[in-house]
């Protein structure tokens, strides 16, 4: 069965202090994975696409990675406003562009 | 920069009651979704749409479902007789390529009394 698992359900982390939030997937056949930031109350805004095993890409304070089991999204240096839920989520097997989510990672930075 | 828009903003309905979602996707797209997620949930895929008909749904995309595109721009979700069950914030998103990103409005929340 399709999953996505992201660990750790919630991380608090003070001001400045790099960490990696995890995302592990069984899809057969990836077909891309999706890094998104989810503020309460908001609808998630799309952060990163990776498609094969090694990419990387970076943005400001993050960089998301990718294997062909998991991806990682680092921090580094996080700064109050990148508080917030991360999602990773995949396509299906066999499906088009339907996307399967993770739970999230809750991300407290505390000044 | 481009975005999708919905509305309303919130909507409170009784059970058993039509509701009509709204949503303006970014205007060059061609794909578009409707996603919902339930207060503490994970969010989860109800239907994509795609040349002006349904290319995939969830088992959560019953009869009493159903989505339209009525003109250019706008792509609604309509909800024929709701249920408490259908209370939570629904989704709707965008995408200009096949299994590309998808990008995401603000949402409507749904309280069904």
């Amino acid at each position: 069965e399709d999953q996505v698992t992201q660990s750790p359900e919630a991380l608090r982390l003070q001001e400045g202090e790099s960490s990696s939030l995890n995302c592990s997937y069984t899809v057969s056949g990836l077909r891309g994975l999706f890094w998104y930031r989810q503020d309460p109350g908001k609808g998630p805004e799309f952060l990163f696409t990776l498609y094969s095993a090694g990419e990387e890409k970076e943005k400001e304070r993050l960089k998301a990675t990718l294997t062909k089991k998991e991806s990682f999204l680092h921090i580094t240096a996080p700064k109050p406003e990148d508080s917030a839920t991360y999602l990773c989520a995949v396509p299906i097997s066999g499906g088009y562009n339907k996307l399967i989510f993770g739970a999230g990672t809750r991300l407290a930075v505390h000044p | 920069e481009p975005e999708v828009t919905q509305t309303p903003s919130h909507q409170v309905t009784q059970m058993g009651q039509e509701v009509i979602l709204r949503c303006v996707p970014i205007s060059n797209h061609l794909y578009f979704y409707w996603y919902r997620q339930i207060l503490g949930q994970k969010v989860e895929f109800l239907v994509s749409f795609y040349n002006n008909e349904i290319s995939e749904k969830s088992e959560i995309f019953d009869d009493q479902f159903s989505v339209e595109r009525p003109d250019g721009s706008n792509f609604t979700l309509k909800i024929r007789s709701t249920k408490l069950e259908d209370s939570a914030m629904y989704f709707c998103a965008s995408g200009s390529r096949d299994r590309g990103e998808q990008f995401f409005g603000p949402g409507t929340r749904l309280t069904v009394l």
